[in-house]
């Protein structure tokens, strides 16, 4: 099975300027999550989209938006981009499953190699 | 606010030398816990996770983990360093069960010295 890829893997962008970074998720999965992952720190959770929708989101502002596709790809984009967005961007995808009690448990989750976002 | 704080953003050991990497979770609700590696220029791997079963978690790569309830910690440990496991390390928390967020701490870093 394919693992999750993202692309594009380095870019570089000025202040003011949009991006938009990539990711297909592995086979089967249906849940895509999104990370950054600032120079000497953990990720950060951005959102989380399940099924083409946004199911979850970090302390992130509204210049960060995504989407999920019907194939369950899915795109991160940062408007207005600012220095502090320079950052390794990770995608990972899971596939929860039901439990018992009928509520969606949680899938390990696949992490791609991360887009590096440089912003000049 | 839930978090996770990891002890130590540097290690070194000696290969062949006990590894033991720290963790506290700050927690009101049983969580779960997982341990993560990254290599240089690479994304997160799994080494190991506790969903609230066998308190003793053993995970890839010969590593393994104690969730300890009244320390709130659960720390990472392999009882032989080798030079492949000079990498990244992060332990990262979920609460919320209606998604998959994770919370991650701060990471540390393991050289390991020939």
């Amino acid at each position: 099975e394919t693992g999750v890829t993202q692309s594009p893997t380095h870019l570089i962008k000025t202040r003011g300027q949009q991006v938009t970074l990539r990711c297909s998720s592995q086979s089967g999965h249906n849940t895509v999550s999104w990370y950054q992952q600032a120079l000497g720190q953990g990720p950060q959770f951005i959102f989380q989209y399940y099924r083409e929708e946004e199911n979850g989101r970090g302390n992130f502002p509204p210049r960060f938006s995504g989407l999920q596709f019907p194939n369950y790809s899915s795109e991160l984009n940062v408007n207005a981009l600012e220095l502090d967005d320079s950052a390794l961007y990770l995608c990972a995808s899971s596939r929860p499953t039901m439990g018992l009690a009928g509520g969606r448990v949680t899938g390990e989750l696949f992490f791609g190699e991360g887009s590096r976002l440089t912003v000049l | 606010a839930q978090s996770v704080t990891q002890l130590g953003s540097h290690v070194s050991v000696s290969e062949g030398a006990l590894v033991l990497l720290r963790c506290n979770y700050s927690s009101s609700v049983p969580p779960y816990l997982f341990w993560y590696v990254q290599y240089p220029n690479q994304g997160l791997q799994l080494l190991l996770k506790y969903t609230s079963a066998a308190t003793l978690v053993k995970g890839i790569n010969g590593f393994e983990a104690e969730f300890k309830k009244s320390e709130t910690s659960f720390h990472l440990t392999k009882p032989s360093a080798h030079m492949s496991d000079a990498a990244e390390y992060f332990c990262a928390v979920r609460y919320n069960f209606g998604n998959e967020k994770l919370t991650f701490g701060t990471g540390t870093r393991l050289t390991i010295i020939p």
